[in-house]
Formats: structure tokens, C-alpha cells, sequence
């Protein structure tokens, strides 16, 4: 149980264009998903949590208008990078449950060119 | 602010050999400790939780973790090394953090296993 996918698993977009990835939930209700942005090398960075018919809270340093979160039912949330640029390529991780108890989708590889 | 440290970035053993991968954190209170284990193409997979009680924690796959307040550290170690065990292990620290909860991430230790 508590399996959470991500789609797309990888996705190439030139610089200026959006590219959506969708979080989902696949056996449970999940109120609360969180998004999450891993560099090479580094850790896994909190971006954002997002409550099911809300707005999402965005971490400090985040761009709310760059990095749209939507989380219009308890089985989906979606982040959009919205005019993408080489510098937002990374590994986006979704997770979902509560703050103590998440579930991690496998992540989407986002390349920017 | 909570922060993690996982001082190895790579690590090497053999099969059959013992592990230990280190994990100390800052925070101001008992925090809430977490191990987790990411494989290529797969999420991030809870292998134990500390919360509270007893400082010695067992885990999925054979794994434990020892809580040290003293140390700041919450180490993870398995007795013998399978094959399968070769992936990415975060250490994670939940607390308080800016008036929410929240959980912060280490940068991961990479474990190779060789035959």
C-alpha cells in the first residue's frame, strides 16, 4: 500500500516553455502532498506543501509564479515550471501523507535546453 | 534551524561485511530522526524512524539506527551487506522549524557493494 507515482519519469523542454508533472496518489487519500528539488549532489530541498483545495505554501526562495501548485483532488497534485530555464533542470521528487509519514514518488528528471 | 550531516558521500564495502553509515543533526529539542533508502528509479523507502522510547531502532531489511543525544547522532548499521543493499541512504531530521513541522534532508551517502 502507499504507492505514489510521478509522470512524467523524465522530460526534455526548451527554455521558455511549461512543462507540468503530475503527482499521484494510487491507494490512498492524500490531504497533504509535498514537492521537493534535488541537485546533483545535494539534498533533497522542500519547495512546497500543497492541502488538497488550497493554496500550496511555498518555502522560502521559492517562486510562487514560476513554480505553480495545484492540488485540486486527494489522489492528485501538479507542479508546473512555467517559463523554464536551463537553471530549473533538476530531480523533482513528490511525496504524500503527512508531514512525519510521507510517501515518495520515484521523481521526474526535468532538462531544460 | 534543523540541518543534517551525513559526512560520507560514497561508500564501499564488501558483501557479507558490516555496515555503518554515519548521520549527526542539529536541533534545538529531541527531534524526530528518519532513514530512508532511494534506488535508482524508485522513491525514497522509510527504513526506521526514531520518535521516542527506546534509543535502539530496528528496521526494515535487516537495518537498525541507535539514537546517541550526546553525539547528536543517529548512525545506520546492518550486521551483513547484501548485493541488494547497493543504493542512496538519506539520514532526515523533523522538527520545528520557522512555526510548522518539517523535515530536512542530509545530502545522502551513496553505498556501493562489491562481491
Amino acid at each position: 500500500g502507499a504507492v505514489v507515482s510521478q509522470h512524467p519519469s523524465w522530460v526534455i523542454c526548451k527554455s521558455g516553455t511549461s512543462v507540468k508533472i503530475e503527482c499521484r496518489s494510487l491507494d490512498f487519500q492524500a490531504t497533504t502532498m509535498f514537492w521537493y528539488r534535488q541537485f546533483p549532489k545535494q539534498s533533497l530541498m522542500l519547495m512546497a506543501t500543497s492541502n488538497e483545495g488550497s493554496k500550496a505554501t511555498y518555502e522560502q526562495g521559492v517562486e510562487k509564479d514560476k513554480f505553480l501548485i495545484n492540488h485540486a483532488s486527494l489522489t492528485l497534485s501538479t507542479l508546473t515550471v512555467t517559463s523554464a530555464h536551463p537553471e530549473d533542470s533538476s530531480f523533482y521528487i513528490c511525496s504524500a501523507g503527512r508531514v512525519y509519514e510521507q510517501y515518495f514518488g520515484p521523481g521526474t528528471r526535468l532538462t531544460v535546453t | 534551524a534543523q540541518s543534517v550531516t551525513q559526512p560520507d558521500i560514497h561508500i564501499t564495502v564488501s558483501e557479507g561485511a558490516s555496515l555503518e553509515l554515519r548521520c549527526n543533526y542539529s536541533y534545538g529539542a529531541t527531534p524526530y530522526l528518519f532513514w530512508y533508502v532511494q534506488s535508482p528509479g524508485q522513491g525514497l523507502q522509510l527504513l526506521l524512524k526514531y520518535f521516542s522510547g527506546d534509543t535502539l531502532v530496528q528496521g526494515i531489511k535487516g537495518f537498525e539506527a541507535e539514537f546517541k543525544r550526546s553525539q547528536s547522532s543517529f548512525n545506520l548499521r546492518k550486521p551483513s551487506v547484501h548485493w541488494s543493499d547497493a543504493a542512496e541512504y538519506f539520514c532526515a531530521v523533523g522538527g520545528n522549524s520557522g512555526g510548522y513541522q518539517k523535515v530536512t534532508f542530509g545530502i545522502g551517502t551513496k553505498l556501493q557493494v562489491i562481491p
